[in-house]
């Protein structure tokens, strides 16, 4: 078996701020995503990622960047952090051949005052 | 374009009773649908996964699915449930990009409140 860890689990920003947030995962696999979840909308997809270095656009790019610095880390940047945000980043991990379920890491949530 | 709909957003059940979450999607292209389950506070699990052959696929946890394609669904249903199935549970459909991954399309989820 494998995890995902997500770091930080709890992450506190102010408005225009630049956020970080980071993804491991020890599956071995190709693609990489992240996800916001928001209550009542379900899970958009920010970027992806099916290889290191490679980044894709998602529904939601709009905001954000992201980096995968290696096959097992991928992070996202919140470029600017919008007043009264609030939103669970949710980090996933998959095979791209083979087996299609997705691996979801424990969460963080952002709160921005 | 395909996406997919949960039409209820909370399903209260006592324990012991089945239940079915419904789904429905829309076809655009080679089928692949799924369910995950969320406990508070956690990430998402996969429970299950249909994309070819017997219609009924058997899950973790005593979860099956059915797949119609008459009826564009894909409902969840679990003969008798306990009260640690509460939690929320997302039915998806694949977005098929070949070798350039895997983007799944989520509903907006069913809370399941199991009552004892």
């Amino acid at each position: 078996g494998g995890i995902i860890t997500q770091t930080p689990k709890f992450l506190i920003g102010q408005e225009g701020q630049k956020l970080t947030l980071k993804c491991q995962q020890n599956f071995n696999h190709d693609t990489m995503y992240w996800y916001r979840q928001d209550s009542g909308k379900g899970l958009r997809l920010i970027y992806y990622s099916i290889t290191e270095n490679d980044l894709q656009k998602g529904d939601l790019s709009e905001g954000y960047d992201a980096s995968r610095e290696k096959k097992s880390s991928f992070s996202l940047t919140v470029t600017s952090a919008q007043k009264n945000e609030m939103a669970v980043f949710l980090c996933a991990s998959s095979n791209t051949g083979g087996a299609r379920e997705q691996y979801f890491g424990p969460g963080t949530r952002l709160t921005v005052l | 374009t395909q996406t997919v709909s949960q039409s209820d957003a909370h399903v209260t059940v006592f324990e012991g009773d089945s239940v079915e979450l419904r789904c429905n999607y829309s076809y655009g292209g080679s089928i692949y649908l799924s369910w995950y389950i969320q406990h508070h506070g956690h990430g998402l699990q996969f429970l299950l996964k249909y994309y070819s052959g017997n219609p009924v696929v058997q899950g973790v946890n005593g979860f099956e699915a059915e797949f119609s394609k008459s009826d564009s669904s894909f409902h969840l249903r679990k003969a008798s449930v306990h009260w640690s199935d509460s939690a929320v549970y997302f039915c998806a459909v694949r977005k098929n990009y070949g070798s350039s991954g895997n983007k799944l399309i989520f509903g907006i989820g069913t809370l399941l409140s199991v009552k004892p």
